[in-house]
Protein backbone atom coordinates (compact mmCIF):
# COMPACT_ATOMS: atom_id res chain seq x y z
CA UNK A 1 0.00 0.00 0.00
CA UNK A 2 1.56 3.83 -0.62
CA UNK A 3 2.29 5.27 2.42
CA UNK A 4 1.77 8.82 3.24
CA UNK A 5 3.18 11.41 0.46
CA UNK A 6 3.67 14.93 1.32
CA UNK A 7 5.24 17.93 -0.78
CA UNK A 8 6.99 19.69 -1.99
CA UNK A 9 9.92 17.46 0.12
CA UNK A 10 11.76 21.42 0.08
CA UNK A 11 10.65 24.56 -0.04
CA UNK A 12 12.34 27.70 0.07
CA UNK A 13 10.03 31.11 0.42
CA UNK A 14 10.92 35.27 1.29
CA UNK A 15 8.89 36.21 4.47
CA UNK A 16 5.71 37.26 3.86
CA UNK A 17 5.03 35.17 1.35
CA UNK A 18 2.58 31.97 1.15
CA UNK A 19 3.57 28.62 0.77
CA UNK A 20 1.10 25.63 0.84
CA UNK A 21 2.13 22.13 1.65
CA UNK A 22 0.00 19.09 0.86
CA UNK A 23 -0.28 15.74 2.92
CA UNK A 24 -1.93 12.55 0.87
CA UNK A 25 -2.67 9.72 3.64
CA UNK A 26 -3.34 6.15 3.35
CA UNK A 27 -6.49 5.79 1.83
CA UNK A 28 -8.78 5.06 4.14
CA UNK A 29 -7.54 6.46 7.01
CA UNK A 30 -9.55 9.03 8.65
CA UNK A 31 -7.21 10.45 11.20
CA UNK A 32 -4.48 13.19 9.77
CA UNK A 33 -1.98 15.03 11.57
CA UNK A 34 0.33 17.40 10.95
CA UNK A 35 3.19 18.18 13.22
CA UNK A 36 6.34 21.18 12.96
CA UNK A 37 9.50 20.14 14.16
CA UNK A 38 11.79 23.36 14.79
CA UNK A 39 15.37 23.01 14.45
CA UNK A 40 16.78 21.28 17.45
CA UNK A 41 13.51 21.17 19.65
CA UNK A 42 10.92 18.60 19.40
CA UNK A 43 8.50 17.59 17.01
CA UNK A 44 5.00 19.43 18.13
CA UNK A 45 1.49 18.95 17.40
CA UNK A 46 -0.38 20.86 15.58
CA UNK A 47 -3.70 19.39 14.62
CA UNK A 48 -5.39 16.61 13.94
CA UNK A 49 -8.40 16.37 11.25
CA UNK A 50 -10.99 13.31 11.58
CA UNK A 51 -12.02 13.11 8.15
CA UNK A 52 -12.65 16.02 6.95
CA UNK A 53 -13.45 17.73 10.63
CA UNK A 54 -10.61 19.37 12.89
CA UNK A 55 -10.73 17.48 16.03
CA UNK A 56 -7.97 19.09 17.92
CA UNK A 57 -5.98 22.43 16.45
CA UNK A 58 -4.62 23.48 20.10
CA UNK A 59 -0.91 23.23 18.00
CA UNK A 60 -1.68 25.52 15.92
CA UNK A 61 0.51 28.63 16.46
CA UNK A 62 -1.59 31.38 15.25
CA UNK A 63 -4.00 32.63 12.68
CA UNK A 64 -1.23 32.76 9.81
CA UNK A 65 -1.59 29.05 9.93
CA UNK A 66 -4.74 27.52 7.87
CA UNK A 67 -5.25 23.56 7.54
CA UNK A 68 -7.99 22.28 5.13
CA UNK A 69 -8.83 18.87 4.57
CA UNK A 70 -11.81 18.94 2.12
CA UNK A 71 -13.79 15.64 1.32
CA UNK A 72 -11.54 13.96 4.03
CA UNK A 73 -8.42 12.85 1.60
CA UNK A 74 -5.72 15.08 1.35
CA UNK A 75 -5.08 17.94 3.48
CA UNK A 76 -3.59 21.13 2.83
CA UNK A 77 -1.20 23.50 5.57
CA UNK A 78 -1.43 27.08 4.27
CA UNK A 79 1.14 29.38 5.80
CA UNK A 80 0.02 32.97 4.62
CA UNK A 81 2.38 35.33 5.81
CA UNK A 82 5.38 32.92 6.47
CA UNK A 83 7.73 34.23 8.92
CA UNK A 84 11.31 33.77 9.62
CA UNK A 85 10.16 31.48 12.72
CA UNK A 86 8.07 29.32 10.52
CA UNK A 87 11.59 27.66 9.07
CA UNK A 88 11.53 23.64 10.41
CA UNK A 89 10.06 20.36 9.02
CA UNK A 90 6.08 19.87 8.59
CA UNK A 91 5.38 15.89 9.29
CA UNK A 92 2.35 14.86 8.31
CA UNK A 93 0.74 11.30 9.90
CA UNK A 94 -2.80 9.32 9.12
CA UNK A 95 -3.71 6.21 11.15
CA UNK A 96 -6.87 4.03 10.98
CA UNK A 97 -7.64 3.95 14.83
CA UNK A 98 -6.51 7.17 17.48
CA UNK A 99 -5.29 4.99 19.57
CA UNK A 100 -1.87 2.89 20.49
CA UNK A 101 0.35 5.62 18.12
CA UNK A 102 -0.23 3.46 15.34
CA UNK A 103 0.56 6.31 13.08
CA UNK A 104 2.28 6.45 9.54
CA UNK A 105 4.24 9.09 9.15
CA UNK A 106 5.18 10.99 5.43
CA UNK A 107 8.51 11.96 4.76
CA UNK A 108 7.90 15.51 5.86
CA UNK A 109 8.36 18.69 4.21
CA UNK A 110 11.56 20.70 4.83
CA UNK A 111 9.87 24.68 4.89
CA UNK A 112 12.96 26.93 4.91
CA UNK A 113 12.03 31.39 5.15
CA UNK A 114 14.75 33.71 4.66
CA UNK B 1 2.02 18.67 31.07
CA UNK B 2 2.85 15.92 29.46
CA UNK B 3 6.73 15.83 28.36
CA UNK B 4 9.35 13.86 26.95
CA UNK B 5 13.57 14.50 27.52
CA UNK B 6 15.93 12.32 25.66
CA UNK B 7 19.24 12.55 25.70
CA UNK B 8 21.67 15.74 23.88
CA UNK B 9 22.68 14.51 20.76
CA UNK B 10 24.89 13.64 18.47
CA UNK B 11 26.30 10.84 19.60
CA UNK B 12 29.03 9.36 17.56
CA UNK B 13 29.83 5.42 17.67
CA UNK B 14 31.94 3.11 16.34
CA UNK B 15 30.75 0.40 14.68
CA UNK B 16 29.84 -2.61 17.17
CA UNK B 17 29.74 -0.25 19.75
CA UNK B 18 27.21 -0.28 22.61
CA UNK B 19 24.31 2.40 22.63
CA UNK B 20 22.23 3.80 25.18
CA UNK B 21 19.69 6.43 24.38
CA UNK B 22 18.55 7.72 27.59
CA UNK B 23 14.35 8.79 27.22
CA UNK B 24 12.46 9.62 30.80
CA UNK B 25 8.69 11.25 30.92
CA UNK B 26 6.80 13.33 32.63
CA UNK B 27 2.90 12.42 32.78
CA UNK B 28 0.48 11.69 35.48
CA UNK B 29 -0.23 7.76 35.12
CA UNK B 30 0.84 5.07 32.64
CA UNK B 31 1.00 6.11 29.14
CA UNK B 32 2.06 3.91 25.94
CA UNK B 33 5.82 4.98 24.82
CA UNK B 34 7.16 4.78 21.84
CA UNK B 35 10.74 5.29 19.97
CA UNK B 36 10.80 6.53 16.33
CA UNK B 37 13.38 6.86 14.03
CA UNK B 38 13.99 9.02 11.08
CA UNK B 39 16.76 7.59 8.17
CA UNK B 40 18.43 10.48 6.16
CA UNK B 41 15.88 11.24 3.69
CA UNK B 42 12.71 9.57 5.06
CA UNK B 43 9.62 9.87 7.20
CA UNK B 44 9.27 8.62 11.06
CA UNK B 45 9.06 4.80 11.49
CA UNK B 46 8.26 3.55 14.38
CA UNK B 47 11.21 1.45 15.96
CA UNK B 48 9.09 -0.39 18.82
CA UNK B 49 6.94 0.36 21.13
CA UNK B 50 5.60 -0.81 25.09
CA UNK B 51 2.50 -0.22 26.26
CA UNK B 52 2.51 -1.19 30.00
CA UNK B 53 4.64 -0.77 32.70
CA UNK B 54 7.45 -3.75 32.79
CA UNK B 55 6.77 -4.60 29.00
CA UNK B 56 10.05 -4.79 26.70
CA UNK B 57 9.82 -3.57 23.17
CA UNK B 58 12.06 -4.66 20.73
CA UNK B 59 12.96 -4.55 16.96
CA UNK B 60 16.16 -4.53 14.68
CA UNK B 61 18.26 -5.31 17.84
CA UNK B 62 16.83 -2.20 19.37
CA UNK B 63 15.60 -3.20 22.88
CA UNK B 64 13.76 -0.62 25.84
CA UNK B 65 11.97 -1.23 28.81
CA UNK B 66 8.93 0.74 30.22
CA UNK B 67 10.19 1.51 33.82
CA UNK B 68 7.37 3.51 35.90
CA UNK B 69 9.41 3.55 39.15
CA UNK B 70 11.80 6.05 37.29
CA UNK B 71 9.56 6.84 34.85
CA UNK B 72 12.28 5.83 31.55
CA UNK B 73 12.03 4.19 28.59
CA UNK B 74 16.06 3.90 27.20
CA UNK B 75 16.63 3.01 24.01
CA UNK B 76 19.27 -0.15 23.70
CA UNK B 77 21.46 -1.94 21.32
CA UNK B 78 24.44 -3.89 22.07
CA UNK B 79 25.99 -3.81 18.75
CA UNK B 80 24.72 -1.11 16.56
CA UNK B 81 26.19 -0.75 12.44
CA UNK B 82 26.35 2.15 9.87
CA UNK B 83 23.13 1.58 8.74
CA UNK B 84 21.16 2.59 12.29
CA UNK B 85 22.85 6.46 11.43
CA UNK B 86 19.21 7.86 12.07
CA UNK B 87 17.65 10.47 14.76
CA UNK B 88 15.55 8.67 17.08
CA UNK B 89 12.77 10.02 18.87
CA UNK B 90 11.38 9.24 22.28
CA UNK B 91 7.36 9.87 22.45
CA UNK B 92 4.50 8.93 24.39
CA UNK B 93 0.70 8.41 24.59
CA UNK B 94 -2.25 8.36 26.25
CA UNK B 95 -4.19 5.11 25.45
CA UNK B 96 -7.83 7.30 25.56
CA UNK B 97 -6.65 8.67 21.86
CA UNK B 98 -7.87 11.71 23.07
CA UNK B 99 -4.36 13.53 22.96
CA UNK B 100 -1.69 13.41 20.01
CA UNK B 101 1.73 12.00 20.49
CA UNK B 102 4.41 14.12 22.38
CA UNK B 103 8.13 13.57 21.13
CA UNK B 104 11.60 14.29 22.92
CA UNK B 105 13.83 16.27 20.86
CA UNK B 106 15.51 13.34 19.35
CA UNK B 107 18.83 12.08 19.55
CA UNK B 108 21.34 12.43 15.93
CA UNK B 109 23.19 8.73 15.99
CA UNK B 110 26.23 8.39 13.70
CA UNK B 111 27.88 4.92 13.26
CA UNK B 112 31.36 5.46 12.09
CA UNK B 113 32.94 2.20 10.59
Amino acid sequence: EAGVTQFPSHSVIEKGQTVTLRCDPISGHDNLYWYRRVMGKEIKFLLHFVKESKQDESGMPNNRFLAERTGGTYSTLKVQPAELEDSGVYFCASSQTRTGGSYTFGSGTRLTVV
Amino acid sequence: GDSVTQMEGPVTLSEEACLTINCTYTATGYPSLFWYVQYPGEGLQLLLKATKADDKGSNKGFEATYRKETTSFHLEKGSVQVSDSAVYFCALIWNSGNTPLVFGKGTRLSVIA
